[in-house]
Parts: structure tokens; sequence; C-alpha cells
């Protein structure tokens, strides 16, 4: 069977600091890959999807990065954290070629101070 | 004007109402997920629509595709149901998901 990993699970990093939040999934292969977050009080935005590694699209402009070095492994990064940086990232997978049904992962809960 | 409205926004009623959570939605879409955030902030996903009626114990999820408008129904409801819950369709152009704000539902007991 299918399962997706973040971690951490949670994460107070200081204003300027970097991040780096790591996503795998284990049981599938080729999956299309989508990194989300959850601003305190307001709904799901996709930051970035990867159809394949290497492959990233983002959807808002943002200092946050994405990079897929390998075919189950989505990395979120940033170089410095700003204060609207805190939210709950979500990573998902879906099949790729049924990418209407995702599967999401525990989430990180991040706290910028 | 969002491309998913869910209503009501909140939601407080006691241990073993019907409830009914609704969203509408403005574009073409492939299909339409409810699913489940608990305060911890996990998602599960409870149902993934595209046509008709989908029922899951207590839960029972429809839409119309016509009306672009889909309710989850929860009978007798209990404490634990206490969640939100999130309506979110899938464009039918570039599959991607389009959320709505979601339904904070709290049961009391």
């Amino acid at each position: 069977s299918q399962t997706i990993h973040q971690w951490p699970a949670t994460l107070v990093q200081p204003v300027g600091s970097p991040l780096s939040l790591e996503c795998t999934v284990e049981g599938t292969s080729n999956p299309n890959l989508y990194w989300y977050r959850q601003a305190a009080g307001r709904g799901l935005q996709l930051l970035f999807y990867s159809v394949g590694i290497g492959q990233i699209s983002s959807e808002v402009p943002q200092n946050l990065s994405a990079s897929r070095p390998q075919d189950r492994q989505f990395i979120l990064s940033s170089k410095k954290l700003l204060l609207s940086d805190s939210g709950f990232y979500l990573c998902a997978w879906s099949v790729r070629r049924a990418s209407y049904e995702q599967y999401f992962g525990p989430g990180t809960r991040l706290t910028v101070t | 004007k969002n491309e998913v409205e869910q209503s009501p926004q909140n939601l407080t009623a006691q241990e073993g109402e019907f409830i009914t959570i609704n969203c509408s939605y403005s574009v073409g879409i492939s299909a339409l997920h409810w699913l489940q955030q608990h305060p911890g902030g996990g998602i599960v996903s409870l149902f993934m629509l595209s046509s008709g009626k989908k029922k899951h114990g207590r839960l029972i999820a429809t839409i119309n595709i016509q009306e672009k408008h889909s309710s989850l129904h929860i009978t007798a409801s209990h404490p634990r149901d206490s969640a939100v819950y999130i309506c979110a369709v899938v464009g039918d152009s570039n599959y991607q998901l389009i959320w709505g704000a979601g339904t904070k539902l709290i049961i009391k007991p």
C-alpha cells in the first residue's frame, strides 16, 4: 500500500532562518507531488506541483522554492523565512493519470517567530 | 467571488442533530472532494464524487452537476464529528484542486 511521510511534524524557526521540509512517498512510482499551505483561518493554497524529477511548477510567487531530487521525494525550502510563512504545510501525491484523487501527508505546522 | 463557496462558515449543533454543509462552485469540474481536517491539522479524504450520491457510515455526500452544488450530510452527529469540513473541486482542464474555505463544525454533547 502507498504511504506518504512528512517531517518534521512541527517546527519553530526565527525570521530570516532557512527552511527545509521533506516529503516522501512509498509504494508508488512516478507520482504527481504537491505542496499546499494553509495559513491561519484560511483555506488551502497550492504552492507547487511536480510531474517528475526536476520538474516543478509554481502556483504563487513567494520566497519559497521546491525541488524533486528523486522520484518519490519532494522538498520545500526557503533561504530566509518571513513571519507570513507561518502555517500548516501539506504534501500530497496522486497517480500520474488520475491527479484528481490526491492523498495527503500528515502535515508540518511551521511557526516563524 | 471565490470559485468554490461553502456554507455555513461555522456551525454549532447539539449531539444527535442532522447536519448539512453546502458547497457551490462556478467552474467546470471532473470531480469533487469532501475532506475532514481535525484540530491537529491532518486532512482525511471523506468522499470523491463525480455524480450522484455516496454514503459511508453516518456520512452522505451528494452532487448535482447541473446546479454545480454538493452537500455533505452527517446523521446522528457526535462530538467526535467536530472538525473543519472542506470542499475541493478538481478543475476539468488542469486537474488542479480548487479549495473552499472550509466549514468549522462543533457538536456539543
